[in-house]
C-alpha cells in the first residue's frame, strides 16, 4: 500500500495490500488520538485509539503509530478489504491542557479499495 | 445497547425558518457534543454539554444557534432563521465521562433552500 499525507486526499489500494494513513497534527499538547472511519451518508466510526504514553496500539487487521517527536500519527490496515473504502479522520484532543472536550479532527483521506 | 440516535435524518428548511436537531446519547451517556461537517471537509467542533449544562460553546456562532440538553429528554441543537450557508450535516457525540472516546450518531443533513 502507499503512505499519503493529508494533503493527498485519495489513496487507492489494491485488494489485500496494507494501507497506510498518515496524518500530521499542529498541536504539541494533544495527548489523544483517535482514528474514525466515515462511510457515505454516515457518522464517524470509531477504529481504534492511541494515548501520548504509548507510540504503537494494534486492534484487529489495524495498527495505529503515534510519533510525538514529528507529531505525526498512522493507520496501518492489514489486508485491505472492499468494506474498509471510506474517509478515515484522524482526531486529537489535548487533555492535559483543560481543553478536553474537542476533538479537532483532520481534513480527512478516502481510501479505495480496487478489487 | 443502542449508539448515539439523531433525528431526523434528512431536513428541509427555507430560508428564514427554524431547525431542531435532536439527539440522544447512548445508555450510561451524559456528555453530548455537536460538530458541524461541510461537504468535503472534516468536524468542526460546536459544543459541548451535560445535563442541563452548557460547559463549552466555543465552536457556536454568536448568533441564530443554542443548544440545551435537558435533565429529560434528548439534546436539542437549535438554528433560528436559517440561511443556506447553514446546509451541512450535524453530528451529536457521547461519552460516559470527560476525556474518554466520543462515540458519534447517524448526523442529521440540513439543506436550506
Amino acid at each position: 500500500g502507499e503512505s499519503v499525507g493529508l494533503h493527498l486526499p485519495t489513496l487507492s489500494v489494491q485488494e489485500g495490500d496494507n494501507s497506510i494513513i498518515n496524518c500530521a497534527y499542529s498541536n504539541s499538547a494533544s495527548d489523544y488520538f483517535i482514528w474514525y472511519k466515515q462511510e457515505s451518508g454516515k457518522g464517524p466510526q470509531f477504529i481504534i485509539d492511541i494515548r501520548s504514553n504509548m507510540d504503537k496500539r494494534q486492534g484487529q487487521r489495524v495498527t495505529v503509530l503515534l510519533n510525538k517527536t514529528v507529531k505525526h500519527l498512522s493507520l496501518q490496515i492489514a489486508a485491505t478489504q472492499p468494506g474498509d473504502s471510506a474517509v478515515y479522520f484522524c482526531a486529537e484532543i489535548p487533555f492535559s491542557t483543560g481543553a478536553n472536550s474537542k476533538l479537532t479532527f483532520g481534513k480527512g483521506i478516502t481510501l479505495s479499495v480496487r478489487p | 445497547n443502542a449508539g448515539v440516535m439523531q433525528n431526523p435524518r434528512h431536513l428541509v428548511r427555507r430560508r428564514g425558518q427554524e431547525a431542531r436537531l435532536r439527539c440522544s446519547p447512548m445508555k450510561g451517556h451524559s456528555h453530548v457534543y455537536w460538530y458541524r461537517q461541510l461537504p468535503e471537509e472534516g468536524l468542526k467542533f460546536m459544543v459541548y454539554l451535560q445535563k442541563e449544562n452548557i460547559i463549552d460553546e466555543s465552536g457556536m456562532p454568536k448568533e441564530r444557534f443554542s443548544a440545551e440538553f435537558p435533565k429529560e429528554g434528548p439534546s436539542i441543537l437549535r438554528i433560528q432563521q436559517v440561511v443556506r450557508g447553514d446546509s451541512a450535516a450535524y453530528f451529536c457525540a457521547s461519552s460516559p465521562r470527560l476525556a474518554e472516546t466520543q462515540y458519534f450518531g447517524p448526523g442529521t443533513r440540513l439543506l436550506v433552500l
